[in-house]
Parts: C-alpha cells; sequence; structure tokens
C-alpha cells in the first residue's frame, strides 16, 4: 500500500539558517513526488514535483528537493530561511486514478 | 484565471442543520477534488471527480455526507445533518487531465482552493 511519512511534525528555524524537511515514501512502483506549503489560513500551494530525471528538483521560492530511491526519501531543503517561510509544509506522493496520498505536514516555525 | 473558488469561507451552524459547501474548479480542468483537514487526521481526500462523474467516495465519512458535480464548472459537498465533529477546514481542488511522458502516465498539479472552515456547535 501506499503511504508518505514526514517525521517531523514541528522544526523550529532561525531565520537564515538552513532547512531541511524529510519525507519517506512507500509504493510499489516509480514514483510522483510533490511538496506543497500551507501558510496559515490559506490553501496548499505547489513548491515543486519530481516525476522523473534529474533527482535534484528546483522550486519557487528559493526551494529544492532530492529524490533518492535508495532511501525512499524525497527530502525538501533551503539554504537560508526568511521569516515568511513559516508554514505547514506536506510531501504527496501521486498514486491511481491522479489522485495525491499526503503526509501529516511538518510545520515550520521560524525565530527571527 | 481566479483560481478555485470556494464558498462560503466559514460557516458556523447548529448540530442538525444541513451544510452545503460549494466549489468552482478552474476552467478546463478535468478533475475535482474534496479533502478535509483536520488536526487529528491531517489531509483527507473524501472523494474526487474526472469529468463530473464521481469516481472514487471512500474517503466520504459517511452517508451524512454527499457530493455533486452538476456541470465542469460547479461542484458542491453537502453534510446532512451536521455534527460537531465535522468541524474542519474543506477544501476543493482541481487539476488537468494527466498526460503521457512515453509509456508513463504523468500527474498534474492539483490547484486547491482557500478552503471552507467549518464549525459545527
Amino acid at each position: 500500500a501506499q503511504s508518505v511519512t514526514q517525521p517531523d511534525i514541528h522544526i523550529t528555524v532561525s531565520e537564515g539558517a538552513s532547512l531541511e524537511l524529510r519525507c519517506n515514501y512507500s509504493y510499489g512502483a516509480t514514483p510522483y513526488l510533490f511538496w506543497y506549503v500551507q501558510s496559515p489560513g490559506q490553501g496548499l500551494q505547489l513548491l515543486l514535483k519530481y516525476f522523473s530525471g534529474d533527482t535534484l528538483v528546483q522550486g519557487i521560492k528559493g526551494f529544492e528537493a532530492e529524490f533518492k530511491r535508495s532511501q525512499s526519501s524525497f527530502n525538501l531543503r533551503k539554504p537560508s530561511v526568511h521569516w515568511s517561510d513559516a508554514a505547514e509544509y506536506f510531501c504527496a506522493l501521486g498514486t491511481a486514478g491522479n489522485k495525491l496520498t499526503f503526509g501529516g505536514g511538518t510545520r515550520v516555525l521560524v525565530k527571527p | 484565471d481566479a483560481g478555485v473558488i470556494q464558498s462560503p469561507r466559514h460557516e458556523v451552524t447548529e448540530m442538525g442543520q444541513e451544510v452545503t459547501l460549494r466549489c468552482k474548479p478552474i476552467s478546463g480542468h478535468d478533475y475535482l477534488f474534496w479533502y478535509r483537514q483536520t488536526m487529528m487526521r491531517g489531509l483527507e481526500l473524501l472523494i474526487y471527480f474526472n469529468n463530473n462523474v464521481p469516481i472514487d467516495d471512500s474517503g466520504m465519512p459517511e452517508d451524512r455526507f454527499s457530493a455533486k458535480m452538476p456541470n465542469a464548472s460547479f461542484s458542491t459537498l453537502k453534510i446532512q445533518p451536521s455534527e460537531p465533529r465535522d468541524s474542519a477546514v474543506y477544501f476543493c481542488a482541481s487539476s488537468d487531465k494527466p498526460g503521457l511522458a512515453g509509456a508513463r502516465r504523468t500527474y498534474n498539479e492539483q490547484f486547491f482552493g482557500p478552503g471552507t472552515r467549518l464549525t459545527v456547535l
């Protein structure tokens, strides 16, 4: 069965520091993977996606993610966070029927 | 395009009342999804439509929930009767039909609406 796990429920990071959010998936085929961000009171916005090819994917807002098949991971990174990056981040797996299976989310708090 | 439009943005109702949530997908999108987000259960897919036809409603919690898509530009999610445990944020999302990259099916981004925050007292 397919699943997505985000091991960290909360992460606190200082402004200007680097950020890495973990995502592990379980899927029997080559995965389609997504990262979405949800700002407070807002809907979800796509940051980036991986379908195939280069395993390092660039997204919006300075984010990138690396797909590692051997580790079943798709971790999200940003070299230097801004206060506006405080939000909840969701990793998602594309499954049959054009559906998405979401992880539980990681809430990021940015300290000044 | 204005994106996915949901109404109302906030709804407060009393237990036992009927609640109707509305969604207008992005024009031209073939897929429409209804999600529910709660602290306890996270983001759950309730039902999705392809070309106005319900494809998978296995996430609908019980018979009190129903969803319709009478045409390509409008969908409703109805709860009757509502209960306090239905309090949540309900999102609608839409996407274009998946394509093919060689022999491999692709996935298209789901565009989310701003959500409806439902409170059942």
